[in-house]
């Protein structure tokens, strides 16, 4: 079965200190990995793609698949980055295709 | 270019009465999308529609109606909104090779 766990419901860091938000995955096929940042009361936005490999305001996001896992990371945390970060993964499931979502991680940075 | 729009913003409801949330996207994506949000349980799916004329249940579809009225449109309809449908609703659509967009969200209460 398709399933994203984020193992952290919040994670605290000081500002400038390293950050990096755990998703691990299980998906029998291959995986179309997202991380989705919502900003309080606001609507979710795409951070990162795993097929784009790309980094947004400096974060960026490996696609391990030995260890089924897209973490997240970033070097110097900003009291900007505060936010509630969601795993998803696109696949098919129980559900037919669609994004199926970890439970989220809220990023608090501290200065 | 608007992208995902929802109306309304934000709704209550007496337990009981029934309400349709509406949804259009102007990027003329196939698929559109319908979650929920609660807290520490993530975005869950409600209702997909892959192309225009198709529906089908995703992962909590109880209490819940969808219209895929043309390709632009995706409406969700309660028709007897029981407090437990309290939540935060998404709605997305999608491009065959890019990822998800979402809307707004439409905040509902149901007293």
């Amino acid at each position: 079965a398709q399933r994203v766990t984020q193992p952290e419901k919040l994670l605290s860091v000081f500002k400038g200190a390293p950050v990096e938000l755990k998703c691990n995955y299980s998906y029998s096929g291959s995986p179309e990995l997202f991380w989705y940042v919502q900003y309080s009361r606001q609507r979710l936005q795409l951070l990162l793609r795993h097929i784009s490999r790309e980094s947004i305001k400096g974060f960026t996001a490996d696609l391990n698949k030995g260890e089924t896992s897209f973490h997240l990371k970033k070097p110097f945390a900003q009291e900007e980055d505060s936010a509630m970060y969601y795993c998803a993964l696109s696949g098919y499931s129980n559900s037919g295709y669609a994004l199926n979502f970890g439970k989220g991680t809220s990023l608090l940075v501290t200065p | 270019n608007a992208g995902v729009t929802q109306t309304p913003k934000f709704q209550v409801l007496k337990t009981g009465q029934s309400m349709t949330l509406q949804c259009a996207q102007d990027m003329n994506h196939n698929s559109m999308y319908w979650y929920r949000q609660d807290p520490g349980m993530g975005l869950r799916l409600i209702y997909y529609s892959a192309s225009e004329g198709t529906t089908d249940k995703g992962e909590v579809p109880n209490g819940y109606n969808v219209s895929r009225l043309n390709k632009r449109e995706f409406s969700l309809r309660l028709e007897s909104a029981a407090p437990s449908q309290t939540s935060v609703y998404f709605c997305a659509s999608k491009h065959t090779n890019y990822g998800y967009t979402f809307g707004s969200g439409t905040r509902l209460t149901v007293v």
